[in-house]
């Protein structure tokens, strides 16, 4: 079974711009989570969804949005970027909604760089 | 207001020797908790877990103890192998979402 994959893995971006991010999650899989990786703040969540819809947000700017398709795809999109917006972003992928204790599987991630 | 702390950056071990990562918790109601491993350029791994109605959960080389009184949790690896050197991070899913730890790097010394 393949794993999580993210596209693309490597993305340099200069501030003002947008960036979108996407995720697929392992087959049947319905949830998908993103996580920034940050060397200051470390993994923090962003958010999650379900079956298209998110369901819990962590506590980024409005500037961090997502969106999941009926197929479990995701994407997420930065707008207005900065240059504290540089990081891994990762992808996890779970067959129930995250905090039904099971396992999140994650992808290898997107290195943003925003010059 | 970090949650979940690990308070060691880094740990540096012998190989054949025992590894001990620790992870300390501010909130009692949490009752699932996890260990992931990363390598660079990779995401993490999830390793092992365990529910708060336990205090001891094995799997191989890999133990996880809990410590409800003490909002503790630690991760034992014996023997420790050079293929182990990693960041491990302690998480918790509170509300659906997974609440990391800063990470601990492990160097395993052959």
């Amino acid at each position: 079974k393949a794993g999580v994959t993210q596209t693309p893995r490597y993305l340099i971006k200069t501030r003002g711009q947008q960036v979108t991010l996407s995720c697929s999650p392992i087959s049947g899989h319905r949830s998908v989570s993103w996580y920034q990786q940050t060397p200051g703040q470390g993994l923090q969540f962003l958010f999650e969804y379900f079956s298209e819809t998110q369901r819990n947000k962590g506590n980024f700017p409005g500037r961090f949005s997502g969106r999941q398709f009926s197929n479990s795809r995701s994407e997420m999109n930065v707008s207005t970027l900065e240059l504290g917006d540089s990081a891994l972003y990762l992808c996890a992928s779970s067959l129930d909604p995250a905090g039904a204790q099971d396992t999140q599987y994650f992808g290898p991630g997107t290195r943003l760089t925003v010059l | 207001d970090q949650q979940v702390k690990q308070n060691s950056p880094s740990l540096s071990v012998q190989e054949g020797r025992i590894s001990i990562l620790n992870c300390d918790y501010t909130n009692s109601m949490f009752d699932y908790f996890l260990w992931y491993k990363k390598y660079p350029a990779e995401g993490p791994t999830f390793l092992i877990s365990i529910s708060s109605i336990k205090d001891k959960n094995e799997d191989g080389r890999f133990t996880v103890f809990l410590n409800k009184s003490a909002k503790h949790l630690s991760l034992h690896i014996v023997p420790s192998q050079p293929g182990d050197s990693a960041v491990y991070f302690c998480a918790v899913t509170p509300a659906g979402k997974l609440i990391f730890g800063q990470g601990t790097e492990l160097s395993v010394k052959p």
